[in-house]
């Protein structure tokens, strides 16, 4: 069971936008600014998409947006290209210094 | 360029240990926390530990607490596991990170199976 709660699965036609949620409670999501989500391809390793809420690694193209409201996280995929398609992954620093993750979201591009 | 390259994993029988090796370059891997992340076959990403710069602080997920010790050489730019007492539910790949609030760079994984 994982800490934080992510739907299994998201779907979207190319060009369109698609938003996955992730929620937590006041102890990681809700307490800190510290959200990040991470995609990955099949048999490759995570990479690092957003941190700090909304902020974007450099190379991450804008098409990739994050936000928080309360316990809730969200990763806005927009312009689905099927690159895009990945499992995705939020994580949230918490109370008792370590690193939560979501279940992960398997994100198809039909 | 920021590399993580993670080393040691293989096939242990339940109740062994293994180390897990990670040697970092393109950064000054002294000024950074670091974690070992995991995941199982076909599941989801599980944070393991994390480090201080200097080692001076540890935390470790409630599973492994007391069989799995996070331990850093700044000056072979090196972080390791070792994992002791090994159980079937520790099979996973396991990830050299870079970060304490995100995991801003990973390693490619090494895999560990505990299976007798």
């Amino acid at each position: 069971q994982s800490a934080l709660t992510q739907p299994p699965s998201a779907s979207g036609s190319p060009g369109q936008s698609v938003t996955i949620s992730c929620t937590g409670t006041s102890s990681d999501v809700g307490g800190y600014n510290y959200v990040s989500w991470y995609q990955q391809h099949p048999g490759k390793a995570p990479k690092l998409m957003i941190y700090d809420v909304s902020k974007r690694p450099s190379g991450v193209p804008d098409r990739f947006s994050g936000s928080k409201s309360g316990n809730t996280a969200s990763l806005t995929v927009s312009g689905l290209q099927a690159d895009d398609e990945a499992d995705y992954y939020c994580g949230s620093y918490a109370d008792n210094h370590n690193l939560e993750f979501g279940g992960g979201t398997k994100l198809t591009v039909l | 360029e920021v590399q993580l390259v993670e080393s040691g994993g293989g096939l242990v029988q339940p109740g062994g240990s293994l180390r897990l090796s990670c040697a970092a370059s393109g950064f000054s891997f002294s000024s950074y926390w670091m974690s070992w992340v995991r995941q199982a076959p076909g599941k989801g990403l599980e944070w393991v530990a994390n480090i201080y710069q200097d080692g001076s602080e540890i935390w470790y997920m409630d599973s492994v607490k007391g069989r799995f010790t996070i331990s850093r050489d700044n000056a072979k730019n090196s972080l390791f596991l070792q994992m002791n007492s090994l159980r079937a539910d520790d099979t996973a790949v396991y990830y050299c990170t870079r970060g304490l609030t995100r995991s801003e760079y990973w390693g490619q994984g090494t895999l560990v199976t505990v299976s007798s």
